[in-house]
């Protein structure tokens, strides 16, 4: 069945830093890819989305492009806040396009 | 504009018990989805709601179960509490005519099983 596969945290970067959080599916067909962001005692937010090959989603300085060669859509931020320490979670739509079938998450901590 | 509202937003259980969570869809949404999120996890899909109907359900047992009402509002209920069944349950609305882009989530029910 459809499932997303995320690297494991905790990732812990220093301010300004770069950050790569990788993320691989595998699904039938090519399912719409998102990116959520769940900050502490929070519900999920959508940060980014695409919905083909090819397709970058953006938002707040992050972004993630939807490689279907190689089945990954890796979140990425040139310059990290602190702001951003939360937890990502990657997920794609099920074929149905009915449920959102999520990563593990990845928890990001960000100091100054 | 309120979004999705969920209540409680805790509550603690014995096991055995049942328990039933409730959930508000943002204005305009007419359809319901509960997921549930173990600690240290990624939240799983329970199932959906649509024009009172379930419309799709998880990999979850039958002592989960749901209701939407006339107004699109929807209660998760569940039987025979388990240890294991201590998450956060989250609900998301959406609308057909939105799409996915406008699945919006609650902050959720902490639910913890002594």
């Amino acid at each position: 069945g459809d499932s997303v596969t995320q690297m494991e945290g905790p990732v812990t970067l220093s301010e300004e830093a770069f950050l790569t959080i990788n993320c691989t599916y595998t699904a039938t067909g090519y399912p719409s890819l998102f990116w959520y962001v769940q900050y502490p005692g929070e519900g999920l937010q959508l940060l980014l989305k695409a919905t083909k090959a090819d397709d970058k989603g953006s938002n707040k300085g992050f972004e993630a492009t939807y490689r279907k060669e190689t089945t990954s859509f890796h979140l990425e931020k040139g310059s990290v806040q602190v702001s951003d320490s939360a937890v990502y979670f990657c997920a794609l739509f099920n074929q149905a396009g009915t449920a959102l079938i999520f990563g593990k998450g990845t928890t990001l901590s960000v100091s100054s | 504009d309120a979004g999705v509202t969920q209540s409680p937003t805790h509550l603690i259980k014995t096991r055995g018990q049942q328990v039933t969570l409730r959930c508000s869809p943002k204005s305009g949404h007419d359809t319901v989805s509960w997921y549930q999120q173990a600690l240290g996890q990624g939240p799983q899909f329970i199932f959906q709601y649509y024009e009172e109907e379930e419309r799709q359900r998880g990999n979850f047992p039958d002592r989960f179960s749901g209701h939407q009402f006339p107004n699109y509002s929807s209660e998760l209920n569940v039987n025979a509490l388990l240890l294991g069944d201590s998450a956060l349950y989250l609900c998301a609305s959406s609308s057909p005519g939105q799409g996915y882009y406008g699945y919006t989530f609650g902050s959720g029910t902490r639910l913890t099983v002594v």
